[in-house]
């Protein structure tokens, strides 16, 4: 089965810091996501990736980026971070070779509070 | 506009008894739709996956049920365990999208012993 490490489980920031949210999968999955999840508002998405170098973006991609250099990392940028960007962060993978039979796989999450 | 919902009350049962959640979805014309288990502080588990042609799926003590004409699912928890306590995710995969999965609020389950 493939494990999802993101690389922090809580993180604070100052407003206005550049902050960068590391995910790596263990195996050689297309897929990953990023989704933000809030009180309320459920998860919802913000980029996902689909190959190296290829991004797209989901529901609310403003204020942030991402990087995919290589397959196994997926990286979520705040460009600038503010106090709305305060939640926990998620990301997942999906391994499309398998077919539909599974879901995704996520790792455990990051707190982040900006400050 | 498209929406999905679940029960927003938490549901809290006895243990031993059948517990039943509730998502329901409008303007989507989902493929598959999963179920997750999420405690708190860690990220969803991956439960089970329904196909749309299919109209129900279980695995030990879980039921899943999908009817795309009242555009719902159910998800049962029979004999239920404090040990399922947890909030439980519904979320849609829509065709043709790059695999992405849009998610209910989720549902807090509470099983009393």
């Amino acid at each position: 089965d493939v494990k999802v490490t993101q690389s922090s489980r809580y993180l604070v920031k100052r407003t206005g810091e550049k902050v960068f949210l590391e995910c790596v999968q263990d195996m050689d999955h297309e897929n990953m996501f990023w989704y933000r999840q809030d009180p309320g508002l459920g998860l919802r998405l913000i980029y996902f990736s689909y190959d190296v170098k290829m991004k797209e973006k989901g529901d609310i991609p403003e204020g942030y980026s991402v990087s995919r250099e290589k397959k196994e990392r997926f990286s979520l940028i705040l460009e600038s971070a503010s106090t709305n960007q305060t939640s926990m962060y998620l990301c997942a993978n999906l391994d499309r070779a398998k077919g539909t039979g599974e879901g995704y796989t996520f790792g455990s999450g990051t707190r982040l509070t900006v400050v | 506009s498209q929406k999905i919902e679940q029960n927003s009350e938490a549901l809290n049962i006895q243990e031993g008894k059948t517990a039943t959640l509730t998502c329901n979805y409008t303007n989507y014309s989902p493929a598959y739709l999963q179920w997750y288990r999420q405690d708190p502080g860690r990220g969803p588990v991956f439960l089970l996956l329904i196909r749309e042609n299919e109209k129900e799926k279980r695995k030990e003590r879980l039921k899943v049920t999908f009817d795309t004409t009242l555009k719902q699912s159910l998800f049962h928890i029979t004999a239920s365990q404090p040990a399922d306590s947890a909030t439980y995710l519904c979320a849609l995969m829509i065709y043709n999208q790059g695999g992405k999965l849009i998610f209910g609020q989720g549902t807090e389950l509470s099983v009393k012993p």
